[in-house]
């Protein structure tokens, strides 16, 4: 238990869906991320709120929209997804961006059928 | 941008043995990561170092900046052990990280 709690762990949706992942911590962390993790590749950072304040967007497609409506709970949007976003969306928080170890949630198994 | 190579991609060992993995990047750091993702998805973060060692349990983890390479040893390894194990440093002049490719850490009984 990290203290990153990531619902739902496993979303199955239509290319025409429109579905939410969500992200709380309670460890008074300033920065939350959102990662993704295609199979057999590295991480790949999508989105970093620092004080709820979006301080890096990763040149990620517009059909993902994050939202991070207070420093303890981040949303990530999803619309008209592709087969090709299949992936574990794993969300993390840390003190301050990047500069202390974050803590990650389990992670949401992700499937566009 | 900071390159890192992990090696090896894949490991298998029996109960007991003497684990090394390590990590090679390109551009010069302030610190580096080393997380532990198990089989469900879950990650989580084992160290964070910029300088000689550091040691949890019967983990440790050594970084030698001039030579930009890092190791994670583990001692007396146990099954509960298998993950991949991945290795993160900043991007230079950006604030992100760049991770590895992972090691998959296989103990067997």
């Amino acid at each position: 238990e990290t203290g990153v709690t990531q619902t739902p762990r496993h979303l199955v949706m239509g290319m025409t869906n429109k579905k939410s992942l969500k992200c709380e911590q309670h460890l008074g962390h300033n920065a939350m991320y959102w990662y993704k993790q295609s199979a057999k590749k590295p991480l790949e950072l999508m989105f970093v709120y620092s004080l709820e304040e979006r301080v890096e967007n990763n040149s990620v497609p517009s059909r993902f929209s994050p939202e991070c409506p207070n420093s303890s709970h981040l949303f990530l949007h999803l619309h008209t997804l592709q087969p090709e976003d299949s992936a574990l969306y794993l969300c993390a928080s840390s003190p301050d961006p990047f500069n202390t170890e974050a803590f990650f949630g389990q992670g949401t198994r992700l499937t566009v059928v | 941008k900071n390159e890192v190579e992990q090696s090896p991609q894949n490991l298998t060992a029996q109960e007991g043995e003497f684990i090394t993995i390590n990590c090679s990047y390109s551009v010069g750091i302030s610190a580096l990561h080393w997380l532990q993702q198990h089989p469900g998805g879950g990650i989580v973060s084992l160290f964070m170092l910029s300088s000689g060692k550091k040691k949890h349990g019967r983990l440790i983890a050594t970084i030698n900046i001039q030579e930009k390479h890092s190791s994670l040893h583990i001692t007396a390894s146990h099954p509960r052990d298998s993950a991949v194990y991945i290795c993160a440093v900043p991007q230079e002049g950006a604030q992100k990280l760049v991770f590895g490719q992972g090691t998959r850490l296989t103990i067997n009984p």
